[in-house]
């Protein structure tokens, strides 16, 4: 079965500061991998999606993702954290169930501190 | 602009009874998606629907129904079997079959329901 899994419910970085949230996923057949973001109160964001065309994926707002095969994982970076990048994140993989649903990892809240 | 508009935005229910919440899409799109959020447990598959007139449970259907009579409406109904409906619900689109698995869900922003 695949299913997703962030590590840290929670992660505290300083402005300017490297971001890093951690995604592992577990799949029986090539997995289509994304990260969105969500604000307070708001819907979910697209930030960026790996689709097995490059491992490196660039998104939107300076963030990138990389997909390691050997370590089933598509962390979340970013090279200098801004206040405006305090949100919670999700991880999820896209399942073909004769059509495709996507399961979600179960968030990681980013603090950024002045 | 296409989009995913989502109704009321806060709902206050008393308990006992039935409540339906709004979910209309213009991006064209075949697959649509209600999703449960809960502080700690991510977003859990409520119903999903790949095409008009048809429908699927997710994770937690129980105390949930829906309808999909046309292409640009997926609306919700949380009923008095659901035990604990307070929770903040989203619904969501996506190209679906068409699409191919890498395409990605546009979601709306969002339904706080709350049982007084």
């Amino acid at each position: 079965a695949q299913s997703v899994t962030q590590l840290g419910s929670h992660v505290s970085v300083s402005e300017g500061a490297l971001v890093l949230l951690r995604c592992n996923y577990s799949s029986s057949v090539p997995p289509y991998l994304f990260w969105y973001v969500q604000y307070p109160n708001q819907g979910l964001q697209l930030l960026l999606k790996y689709t097995s065309a490059a491992t490196l994926v660039k998104g939107i707002n300076g963030f990138e993702a990389e997909f390691k095969k050997s370590e089933t994982s598509f962390h979340l970076t970013k090279p200098s954290a801004h206040m405006s990048d305090a949100a919670e994140y999700f991880c999820a993989v896209s399942l073909n169930t004769g059509g495709f649903k996507t399961i979600f990892g179960a968030g990681t809240r980013l603090f950024v501190k002045a | 602009d296409g989009g995913i508009t989502q109704s009321p935005k806060y709902l206050f229910r008393k308990e006992g009874q039935n409540v339906t919440l709004s979910c209309e899409q213009n991006l064209n799109h075949d697959a649509m998606y209600w999703y449960r959020q809960d502080p700690g447990q991510g977003l859990r598959l409520i119903y999903y629907s790949q095409i008009v007139n048809d429908f699927q449970k997710g994770d937690i259907a129980e105390g949930y129904s829906v309808s999909r009579e046309k292409k640009e409406s997926f609306p919700l109904t949380v009923t008095s079997a659901q035990k604990n409906p307070t929770a903040f619900y989203l619904c969501a689109s996506s190209k679906g079959v068409g699409g191919g698995p890498g395409t990605e869900a546009f979601f709306g922003q969002g339904t706080r329901l709350t049982v007084v």
